[in-house]
């Protein structure tokens, strides 16, 4: 079946790294991705991984995905008031990519100065 | 290049009205996909719409329907709307190409509220 989860709430200090966790059910995803949403706008396209790939870095953050476990985790360094928002993970499962993103119900980011 | 853009940003409706969503793709791109983001919730797929044609479906009834128009612009209208309709309805464009990376990348959304 098509589920995503997600942890609801985390919190952290201004400056350490906030780590986002998502376990995805469907072993035929192709791509993996990560949105951010801040209040009252739509989703903005941080990064994404393939389903070949272990790791990938993209400045400030890291994905990291354990095909095994079906978990992908988004590491942000060095985190910033600014990155307060809500964070989606999202997986594509179509072999061409396209038709649906199946979404976590998402992870909301505060950060503490 | 300009981005995803999507009319009104925000409707009042009340029950059993129609209503009608608009949503400009990202230039250079041929492939429309909506979502409902209700409070709270991550986005559902509704449909997508390539080359004019709907291709692919989520779990929404028949009165959810939609148009992509040659200029790759959509629609989704809504009959007979409900009170749990009230959400933020997303729209997203790609590029379908065989091969290639086709990430969706999301307008601002329309916010609505039926009473």
């Amino acid at each position: 079946g098509e589920d995503v989860e997600q942890s609801l709430f985390l919190s952290v200090r201004e400056g350490d790294s906030s780590v986002i966790n998502c376990t995805y059910t469907d072993s035929s995803s192709t791509y993996l991705y990560w949105y951010k949403q801040e209040p009252g706008a739509g989703l903005q396209l941080l990064t994404y991984i393939f389903s070949n790939m272990d790791m990938k870095q993209d400045q400030r953050l890291t994905v990291l995905l354990n095909k095994k476990d079906k978990h992908l985790s988004l590491r942000i360094a060095d985190t910033q008031t600014g990155d307060s928002a809500i964070y989606f993970c999202a997986e594509s499962i179509t072999p061409s990519n396209t038709g649906k993103l199946i979404f976590g119900q998402g992870t909301t980011l505060q950060v503490k100065p | 290049e300009t981005g995803v853009t999507q009319s009104p940003t925000h409707l009042i409706k009340t029950r059993g009205q129609q209503v009608t969503l608009r949503c400009s793709s990202q230039s250079g791109h041929n492939t429309v996909s909506w979502y409902q983001q209700a409070l709270g919730q991550g986005p559902q797929f509704i449909f997508q719409y390539y080359r004019e044609e709907e291709n692919g479906r989520g779990n929404f009834p028949p009165r959810f329907s939609g148009l992509q128009f040659p200029n790759y612009s959509s629609e989704l209208n809504v009959n007979a709307l409900e009170l749990d309709d009230s959400a933020l309805y997303l729209c997203a464009s790609s590029l379908a190409s065989s091969g290639s990376l086709e990430t969706q990348y999301f307008g601002p959304g329309t916010r609505l509220l039926v009473l």
